[in-house]
């Protein structure tokens, strides 16, 4: 059950697009369509902002995109507001029959 | 609207127990795979433990798996997680989540604000 690897930082002006990489292996995010991200603020509870790689849920702004390739699973914002700077986890099933989720990474919006 | 209130947290010896407990609402409980997921303070997010939906399927982290058991009271629309032989670095925000179907595959789509387990002496 090793965590899914994610950079710890990214940034990004206001207007501009970022994206946040999760890289697992094949038993997990390669093996499965069962990739999601949360958002999480200081002192709140993680939010869900993507599922099964790139299905947003209702309520969630459409500047928030996902997809995958191979082992890799990617979360873009694009139109980047104040509002985004949040702690984001991906998060992946696992042939072991467990969930896994990634360290986490910090954006700031500059 | 779906509520999820976790409580049973606290101070606890290293080598002790707690058991918390996440008091659901707004859904039907039964129909959903429920988890437990910590934080350590300052750290990600860990996956703990799910009670699958349909018919009482359990997972476990390696982690936690022979100490820690999650169960589920569908009458009283309430999860639980029996945490046996604590260690300090068990130490973190517990919060309950639902999942979006029945079944573990399935992201967590409401969360609970989370309760605080501290393992100290």
């Amino acid at each position: 059950q090793s965590a899914l690897t994610q950079p710890a930082s990214v940034s990004g002006s206001p207007g501009q697009s970022i994206t946040i990489s999760c890289t697992g292996t094949s038993t997990d995010v390669g093996g499965y369509n069962y990739v999601s991200w949360y958002q999480q603020h200081p002192g709140k509870a993680p939010k869900l902002m993507m599922y099964d790689v790139s299905n947003p849920p209702s309520g969630v702004s459409n500047r928030f995109s996902g997809s995958k390739s191979g082992n890799t699973a990617s979360l873009t914002i694009s139109g980047l507001q104040a509002e985004d700077e949040a702690d984001y986890y991906c998060s992946s099933y696992s042939s072991s029959s467990t969930v896994v989720f990634g360290g986490g990474t910090k954006l700031t919006v500059l | 609207e779906v509520q999820l209130l976790e409580s049973g947290g606290g101070l606890v010896q290293p080598g002790g127990s707690l058991r918390l407990s996440c008091a659901a609402s707004g859904f039907t409980f039964s129909n959903y795979a429920m988890s437990w997921v910590r934080q350590a303070p300052g750290k990600g997010l860990e996956w703990v433990s799910t009670f699958s939906g349909n018919g009482g399927t359990r997972y476990y982290a390696d982690s936690v798996k022979g100490r820690f058991t999650i169960s589920r009271d569908n009458s009283k629309n309430t999860l639980y997680l029996q945490m046996n032989s604590l260690r300090a670095e068990e130490t973190a925000v517990y919060y309950c989540a639902k999942h979006r179907s029945f079944v573990v595959v399935t992201a967590m789509d409401y969360w609970g604000q989370g309760t605080l387990v501290t393992v100290s002496s």
